[in-house]
Formats: C-alpha cells, structure tokens, sequence
C-alpha cells in the first residue's frame, strides 16, 4: 500500500523558515510527479508546488512563488518543500502526494 | 492563476442522484485540464476519488462517476449513501499550474 509521511511542520515565527519533508514508501517513487498542497484552518484545500517525475519541471501557486521551494531526492524516495519568509497566512496542514495518493499532512503554525 | 468555480453546498436524499460540477474562468473544461476530484470528511487528509476525468481510484465506490458536461467538469453519485456526506473539491490543470475549487459542501439529508 502507497505510503507518503510528511514531517517537519511546527510553530515558527514570521519571517523565518521550514523545511517540510515527505518519505514516500511502497510505490516507484521516480517514476511520479509529486505535489504539496496545504489547507488553512477551516478552509478549503489549495495547491502550493508541483514537481515532475525527475526534479525537471518545478510549478509554484503565486501565493508562495519566490518564497518556497519543491525538491526531491530520487535516491531518497523523499520529497521536500522548503518554506522561507513564513507569514500568518501559510499557516495550515501541509500534504504531500502524487495524483492517487495522499499523506496525512504535517501542520506548520506561524506564530510570533 | 485561473479560478475554478464548484456549488459551495448541495443537498441530496439518501438513495438520491446529485451531480457536481466544476467551472473553469478559462473557458471550457477539457480531458487537457486532467481534472481530478477529491473526497474529504472532516478531520480527515483529503482522497482522491477521480483522476484523469474519469478515472476511479480503486477505493471509490460504483456509484461516484464522473465527466465533462456542458464546459465542465462533473461529478455524479447515483444512490447517495450518508457516508457519502463530505466535501469534494475538484483541481484542474493548467499546463503545470494547479488551481482547486472552493468545495461543494455535500449534505445527505
């Protein structure tokens, strides 16, 4: 059964910086494109980043563009996102996932 | 970025059609958006349901289908279950930009 854990969400105060990760298990990992996409408390789901299957082609939503980071490690069977200059508004449950398969996201709260 | 736009709330009786439908501010939705629909109860990480238009996961019962209708995406659950109550947001493709809807709101009543 498909297998994607993210971790590394916490609190952290504006202006600083996160590295969320997603260990991916029970699937060709290098084979899919992989996505993050997040929600805030109580609202609906929003696409955050996009990578195809080889780290080639990277899409970011305009909301996190300049700010955030998708990468991946194919050796690893690891997706990342790295998140600097963290305002209010990124905060929300994180997800990782290719087109079927999602994880159980990984809660980033921006606090001061 | 485009705006992808669902029916905020839908009611439907138990046993009962309903269908769903997502919109594109870009005109017409085609099998080149890939449009996917995702099911999510509350307290729960969302799932996929539809992928590639019409395509079921393996998990999504007989009676979820979905299309394109009119310009848009659709989704149609024929014989509504109360476990089909959740909210189902559809996400569309834009040439690697990914944009989803505000949600339908679905109410098994």
């Amino acid at each position: 059964q498909v297998q994607l854990v993210e971790s590394g969400g916490g609190v952290v105060q504006p202006g600083r910086s996160l590295t969320l990760s997603c260990a991916a298990s029970e699937f060709s990992f290098s084979s899919y494109a992989m996505f993050w996409v997040r929600q805030a408390p109580g609202k609906g789901l929003e696409w955050v980043a996009f990578i195809s299957f080889d780290g080639s082609e990277k899409f970011y939503a305009d909301s996190v563009k300049g700010r955030f980071s998708i990468s991946r490690d194919n050796s690893k069977n690891t997706l990342y996102l790295q998140m600097r200059s963290l305002s209010f508004e990124d905060t929300a449950v994180y997800y990782c996932g290719r087109s079927t398969d999602w994880g159980q996201g990984t809660l980033v709260t921006v606090s001061s | 970025q485009a705006v992808v736009t669902q029916e905020p709330s839908l009611t439907v009786s138990p046993g009962g059609t309903v269908t769903l439908t997502c919109a594109s501010s870009t005109g017409t939705v085609t099998s080149g958006h890939y449009p996917y629909w995702f099911q999510q109860k509350p307290g729960q990480a969302p799932r996929t349901l539809i992928y590639d238009t019409n395509k079921k996961h393996s998990w999504a019962p007989a009676r979820f289908s979905a299309s394109l209708l009119g310009g848009k995406a659709a989704l149609t659950l024929s014989g509504a279950q109360p476990e089909d109550e959740a909210d189902y947001y559809c996400f569309l493709s834009y040439s690697g930009e990914w944009v989803f809807g505000g949600g339908t709101k679905l109410t098994v009543l």
